[in-house]
């Protein structure tokens, strides 16, 4: 698979293989950890969350790990395949101000063919 | 089923021409919120909604107003827009303390 240590801006993913985004936050008082998916044209697509208390989430084909410890966030999208194409946002909220969302930069995933 | 609806999907306006946008949501969510969008960036908040309850951001232009009427609809009226207002503008919604879902955005281009 390929994976970014840092975040960087883009990503290109070989069709199959396995791809992680990476996320860095600062608030180590942040308690709830989203990802969306933001394909050309369209708004973001909630994928999978996580909240403070646990530090690992699966769902279909994604993976969420969450490392309180460095404050670092990361998706692990298994056998990435060309609809896996867009940007990758990781949002987290801190109580009491839960219901605003804190965006980090975004990384863009290509899936070569 | 379309859970966050937005119309128009594109906006064409005059330099100045007041224009709104509009939200509708069947999730009977609580909080409604409003994001702009430019081109490579992360969705900035604009406001939101909680219930009745107008929460402005501080960095938020006086030339962006909304409103609730209802639970279900929420609009975006950008009084004098300027070309700098040119985004896509993201209508969200969440309970009270749950995931945001956002609608499909409305394309603001201003001539």
């Amino acid at each position: 698979g390929e994976s970014v240590g840092l975040h960087l801006p883009t990503l290109s993913v070989q069709e199959g293989d396995n791809s992680i985004i990476n996320c860095a936050y600062s608030n180590s008082a942040s308690d709830y950890f989203i990802w969306y998916k933001q394909e050309s044209g369209k708004g973001p697509q909630f994928i999978i969350d996580i909240r403070s208390n646990m530090d690992k989430r699966q769902g279909q084909r994604v993976t969420v790990l969450l490392n309180k410890t460095v404050k670092h966030l990361s998706l692990q999208i298994a056998a990435t395949q060309p609809g896996d194409s867009a940007v990758y946002f990781c949002a987290e909220t801190t109580f009491p101000n839960d219901y605003k969302l804190s965006f980090g930069a975004g990384t863009t995933v290509t899936v070569r063919a | 089923d379309a859970m966050v609806i937005q119309n128009p999907r594109y906006q064409v306006t005059q330099f100045g021409k007041p224009v709104t946008l509009s939200c509708s949501q069947t999730l009977n969510h609580n909080v409604m919120y409003w994001y702009q969008q430019k081109s490579s960036q992360a969705p900035k908040l604009l406001f939101h909604y909680y219930d009745k309850d107008f929460n402005n951001e501080a960095d938020t232009p006086d030339n962006f107003q909304s409103r609730r009427p209802n639970t279900s609809f929420c609009f975006l009226d950008i009084r004098s827009p300027g070309l700098g207002d040119a985004a896509m503008y993201l209508c969200a919604t969440s309970g009270r303390r749950e995931t945001q879902y956002f609608g499909p955005g409305t394309r603001l281009l201003v001539l």
